[in-house]
């Protein structure tokens, strides 16, 4: 059971490159999300997932887009990165539940924009 | 909107000595969980202990205990026997019921010296 795994660990791009951000879990667990953590701060939620094929935007969504095919996955995708997108990027996933249910993380992805 | 603070961004305490982080919070609804969360310098993010608004009693994992007031918005946390181990960044986080959207403190850095 090897939980929430993110790949890839480290990435450095430049200005203007793409890349997609891969977060998968083997717990079943309905709900996905990505946050990004900068210097000093605590952890910002971009986007998250309530199951298969639904997305919805958190508190920093712009200059990101998601998908969730499958319920296993949830990919981040930057489409022109820039210097400000320059961060630790956590996904995490959780049960679906009426009440809120604890949150597990990944290792995280340490993306420099150049 | 939401707001956790955590008005200590550094502490540092002997092995062996107890060490208490502060945590306040700001919410008008009264369904609400808070979360410890421990970020060791692996970057992995690991839940440490768990607290629903609606049970009086303070919520307990070995070493680990929070005292919850619910009337001043007060959650902290308190490390008893520190350990060399416990030196990490430390989150407190809001999740209201049912919103599924953890939202974060801007964290501790708690260092244990031998």
């Amino acid at each position: 059971n090897a939980g929430v795994t993110q790949t890839p660990k480290f990435r450095v791009l430049k200005t203007g490159q793409s890349m997609t951000l891969l977060c998968a879990q083997d717990m079943n667990h309905e709900y996905m999300y990505w946050y990004r953590q900068d210097p000093g701060m605590g952890l910002r939620l971009i986007h998250y997932s309530v199951g298969e094929g639904t997305t919805a935007k958190g508190e920093v969504p712009d200059g990101y887009n998601v998908s969730r095919l499958k319920k296993q996955n949830f990919l981040l995708g930057l489409e022109s990165a820039a210097p400000s997108q320059t961060s630790v990027y956590f996904c995490a996933s959780s049960y679906h539940r009426l009440e809120a249910d604890t949150q597990y993380f990944g290792p995280g992805t340490r993306l420099t924009v150049l | 909107a939401q707001t956790v603070t955590q008005s200590q961004p550094e502490m540092s305490v002997q092995e062996a000595e107890t060490v208490t982080l502060s945590c306040t919070y700001d919410t008008s609804e009264n369904n609400y969980y808070l979360f410890w969360y421990k970020q060791p310098p692996s970057r992995q993010m690991i839940l440490v202990i768990r607290q629903e608004a609606y049970k009086q009693q303070n919520a307990t994992e070995n070493r680990f205990s929070v005292n919850f007031q619910k009337a001043a918005k007060s959650f902290s946390l308190k490390i008893s026997d520190s350990q060399l181990g416990d030196t990490a960044m430390y989150f407190c986080a809001f999740n209201l019921q049912g919103a599924q959207k953890l939202v974060f403190g801007q964290g501790t850095r708690l260092t244990i010296n031998p």
